[in-house]
């Protein structure tokens, strides 16, 4: 079975402008949670999708978006970018999100905000 | 308000010892327990995990144990092995695994 896979893996961006980031779940799954690691912190939990609804959000503000398509693909947005965003986004699946689900985690996407 | 506490940013270990990592909660909510290892350029991976019906579980040489009334769990694992060197994530959630709520990470090093 294919893993987590993230697109891109490495962005450069300048303050103000916008970013989306892609994720592709493992096959079969349907719950994808966006994580944020900074440097030094553990990972921010974002938000997490199950069949194309938002299920849970994390403390961040609205600047920060996402959605979960049909096939359970996820994508998120960042608009204005601030310099702070720069971080690791990593994007994890399970099959239900249930309370004993395993999440398989991505190789994370490295956003630069300049 | 951290909620998922490792107090300690780093460990370093000789092969073949036990190497404990320790991991701090303050939401009696969460019932539900993992530990995640980090390699650089990598995603985390699930190592093991715990019920807070349990107070310890076992897979080969990594053991996690909990303590509820003291909101405490541990990682040991032993013997420790050059490729254990890592970055730890202690995690906890309640009704729904897919918002985990993770500490800082103990970076691990083990010395040959």
């Amino acid at each position: 079975k294919a893993g987590v896979t993230q697109t891109p893996r490495y962005l450069i961006k300048t303050r103000g402008q916008q970013v989306t980031l892609s994720c592709s779940p493992i096959s079969g799954h349907r719950s994808v949670s966006w994580y944020q690691q900074t440097p030094g912190q553990g990972l921010q939990f974002l938000f997490e999708y199950f069949s194309e609804t938002q299920r849970n959000k994390g403390n961040f503000p609205g600047r920060f978006s996402g959605r979960q398509f049909s096939n359970s693909r996820s994508e998120m947005n960042v608009s204005t970018l601030e310099l702070g965003d720069s971080a690791l986004y990593l994007c994890a699946s399970s099959s239900s999100g249930g309370p004993t689900d395993t999440q398989y985690f991505g190789p994370g996407t490295r956003l630069t905000v300049l | 308000d951290q909620q998922v506490k490792q107090n300690s940013p780093s460990l370093s270990v000789q092969e073949g010892r036990i190497s404990i990592l320790n991991c701090d909660y303050t939401n009696s909510m969460f019932d539900y327990f993992l530990w995640y290892k980090k390699y650089p350029a990598e995603g985390p991976t699930f190592l093991i995990s715990i019920s807070s019906i349990k107070d310890k579980n076992e897979d080969g040489r990594f053991t996690v144990f909990l303590n509820k009334s003291a909101k405490h769990l541990s990682l040991h694992i032993v013997p420790s092995q050059p490729g254990d060197s890592a970055v730890y994530f202690c995690a906890a959630s309640g009704t729904n695994a897919g918002k985990s709520t993770f500490g800082d990470g103990t970076t691990l090093t083990v010395k040959p």
